[in-house]
């Protein structure tokens, strides 16, 4: 089956560790996002990369950081420096070109108590 | 349509009825316009998206108002289920700045919509 894995579905950090959380996808696609939604609110964009081994940041960036190594995935890294890291975090991809026509992961639900 | 705060707008409806989410945009050098529905505790599944050159779109059961004068997307569902009960949002995408390719979406913050047996 073609599309986008997140790992893990629920995730529970103590406050002051860094987090990792997993996106993989197998559609070929070039482009590939992190968003975070908090309840009641659309979705924010964190990061996104257009193309292996280049990264932007998106409107909350903070606190957050990316890699992206492979064409298939684009790890996000909650750091202990983000102040409200609690939230759902979704994962996307593109095609090059077609940020319009992106596809979602499940989401990985972050709690840090 | 959408609102500013945590508490976000709501439609309720009877199964069989007809839906209508209603959804303002800001930018109006957007270029694609697209409705997501969000069930609970899962990611964004997309429903339709319809370009800035055009009025409307159809497609199985859902048909798309795009209203550029007023900046107004709507999404009409026909003969509603309880399986469509979710969370819908519009997204804008806004063309690449010059020097670019990257375009980006920008979400509303989303209707829930919830029907009756």
């Amino acid at each position: 089956d073609g599309g986008i894995t997140q790992s893990p579905k629920y995730l529970f950090r103590k406050e002051g560790q860094n987090v990792t959380l997993s996106c993989e996808q197998n559609l070929n696609h070039d482009a590939m996002y992190w968003y975070r939604q908090d309840p009641g609110q659309g979705l924010r964009l964190i990061y996104y990369s257009q193309i292996v081994n280049d990264f932007q940041k998106g409107d909350i960036a903070e606190g957050y950081s990316v890699s992206r190594e492979k064409k298939e995935s684009f790890p996000l890294t909650v750091t202990s420096a983000q102040k409200n890291p609690t939230a759902f975090y979704l994962c996307a991809s593109s095609p090059s070109g077609s940020s319009y026509e992106q596809y979602f992961g499940p989401g990985t639900r972050l709690t840090v108590t | 349509g959408e609102s500013v705060g945590l508490h976000l707008p709501t439609l309720s409806v009877q199964e069989g009825d007809n839906s209508i989410i209603n959804c303002a945009y800001s930018n109006s050098a957007s270029d694609y316009f697209i409705w997501y529905k969000q069930e609970s505790g899962k990611g964004p599944q997309f429903i339709i998206d319809i370009r800035s050159n055009m009025d409307k779109r159809q497609g199985q059961r859902v048909t798309v108002l795009l209203n550029k004068t007023v900046k107004h997307l709507s999404l009409q569902i026909a003969a509603t289920q309880p399986g469509d009960s979710a969370v819908y949002f519009c997204a804008e995408n806004h063309r690449p700045e010059r020097g670019t390719s990257y375009g980006k979406l920008t979400f509303g913050q989303g209707t829930i919509l919830t029907v009756h047996p």
